[in-house]
């Protein structure tokens, strides 16, 4: 079964609204947290890392302030794209990694700004 | 920066054929791994390789650690519809993925 869901799964949002994506661990406590967009067509760019209770690492290029990360649970991140605009539409996609379990992917969440 | 190449970008084969591709990197890595992503779907792992030279199946899939650890081969045998997707190689050590092998298998 899932081990990795998303919420929502797809989303249409106004310009300059803001949404929120959440992602949870159905089967074990995950200590870390991987963020990725994903354009169509392309590759998965990992936007940031989160570790329970602690700051997020976002990689270079990813404002931090745009793309709001809380991992407030073992089981729980969310990702809040603030503000979003026509070219945040893309797909986000939230990884979980566990050091006995390894590392699992969710099911992806469809964003499209209009 | 970091990149992981793939060929070929897209491919459309028949039914019942093989299918090879391959990842390179400029750089050294000490995990490859392979995953399949349907469309619409987060990535599903496929195949780890551990150490150069390492040679694992998985049912109808084989994939092999070059022995440069610069490079990495994913083989499918006889292909089936279902196997349509989009192939990433990817790297623990920086987490990259690959720029991704499109395949399209036709009945």
């Amino acid at each position: 079964g899932a081990v990795v869901s998303q919420h929502p799964s797809r989303v249409i949002c106004k310009s300059g609204t803001s949404v929120k994506i959440e992602c949870r661990s159905l089967d074990f406590q995950a200590t870390t947290m991987f963020w990725y967009r994903q354009f169509p067509k392309k590759s998965l760019m990992l936007m940031a890392t989160s570790n329970e209770g602690s700051k997020a690492t976002y990689e270079q290029g990813v404002e931090k302030d745009k793309f709001l990360i809380n991992h407030a649970s073992l089981t729980l991140s969310t990702l809040t794209v603030t503000s979003a605009h026509p070219e945040d539409s893309s797909f986000y996609i939230c990884s979980l990694w566990d050091r006995t379990k390894g590392q699992y992917f969710g099911p992806g969440t469809r964003l499209t700004v209009t | 920066g970091q990149q992981l190449n793939q060929s070929p970008q897209s491919m459309f084969i028949q039914e019942g054929e093989d299918v090879s591709m391959n990842c390179t990197s400029s750089s050294i890595f000490n995990t490859w791994l392979w995953y399949k992503q349907d469309p619409g779907e987060g990535p599903v792992l496929l195949i780890a390789l551990y150490k150069a030279g390492e040679l694992t199946s998985n049912g109808r899939l084989t994939a092999q650690f070059g022995i440069t650890r610069k490079d990495s081969f994913l083989n499918i045998s006889a292909s089936i519809p279902s196997d349509v997707g989009i192939y990433f190689c990817r790297n623990t050590d920086k987490l990259i993925f690959g720029t991704g092998t499109r395949l399209q298998v036709f009945p």
